[in-house]
């Protein structure tokens, strides 16, 4: 069954602007990743973090974990255009390490 | 180092007739995965295969799917007797270990 689901279902957002998509999940995990997903393109990896990491950091991008809530956001600051796909979460279980994606967001971008 | 590769990257097969999926890792990973990816909604695992093994195959549908790994060569995913339903989008992703996964740019498949 589907495990991460991402909310909002979709974002449209100006240049410039920050956009910050939710991931929540129902079993434990070992791992939390993001994906983003261009349009008929394959999925490009983003992040991942750890279960036992809180927060991780690459360029504009800034993921939190919450493994008490079982939630994790993705954070784009100062979009661009050019960010304009859709993201998924991805959550490896823990013990049989299955990977589950989420449904994804489509974020626009709007110069 | 090139990425995920698979082929083809667009297949039509007439119901009845059988599908193969070609996906070739990413040089010096041995985990495979194989998800089905239907309009509108996300990526649903099928099967994660190491060299010559089925680990998990929990997604696969019971019949007419099988995957494979062998020690040489790409991996293969195989449908039979394909359907109207099996049209859909089919990504591998490889990666070295347990963790980070690399993602193939999916062979759409179309049943007709």
């Amino acid at each position: 069954s589907q495990q991460g689901e991402e909310d909002p279902q979709a974002l449209s957002i100006q240049e410039g602007e920050n956009a910050t998509m939710n991931c929540s999940y129902k079993t434990s995990i070992n791992n939390l990743q993001w994906y983003r997903q261009n349009s008929g393109r394959g999925l490009v990896h983003l992040i991942l973090i750890r279960s036992n990491e809180r927060e991780k950091h690459s360029g504009r991008l800034r993921v939190t974990l919450d493994t008490s809530k079982k939630s994790s956001s993705l954070l784009i600051t100062a979009s661009r255009a050019a960010d304009t796909a859709s993201y998924f979460c991805a959550t490896e279980e823990q013990g049989n390490n299955d990977m589950r994606f989420g449904a994804g967001t489509r974020l626009t971008v709007k110069p | 180092n090139a990425g995920v590769m698979q082929n083809p990257r667009h297949l039509v097969r007439r119901r009845g007739q059988e599908a193969r999926l070609r996906c070739s890792p990413m040089k010096g990973h041995s985990h495979v995965y194989w998800y089905r990816q239907l309009p509108e909604e996300g990526l649903k695992f099928m099967v994660y295969l190491q060299k010559e093994n089925i680990i998990d195959e929990s997604g696969m549908p019971k019949e007419r799917f099988s995957a494979e790994f062998p020690k040489e060569g790409p991996s293969i995913l195989r449908i039979q007797q394909v359907v109207r339903g099996d049209s859909a989008a089919y990504f591998c992703a490889s990666s070295s270990d347990s963790y980070e996964q690399y993602f193939g740019p999916g062979t759409r498949l179309t049943v007709t």
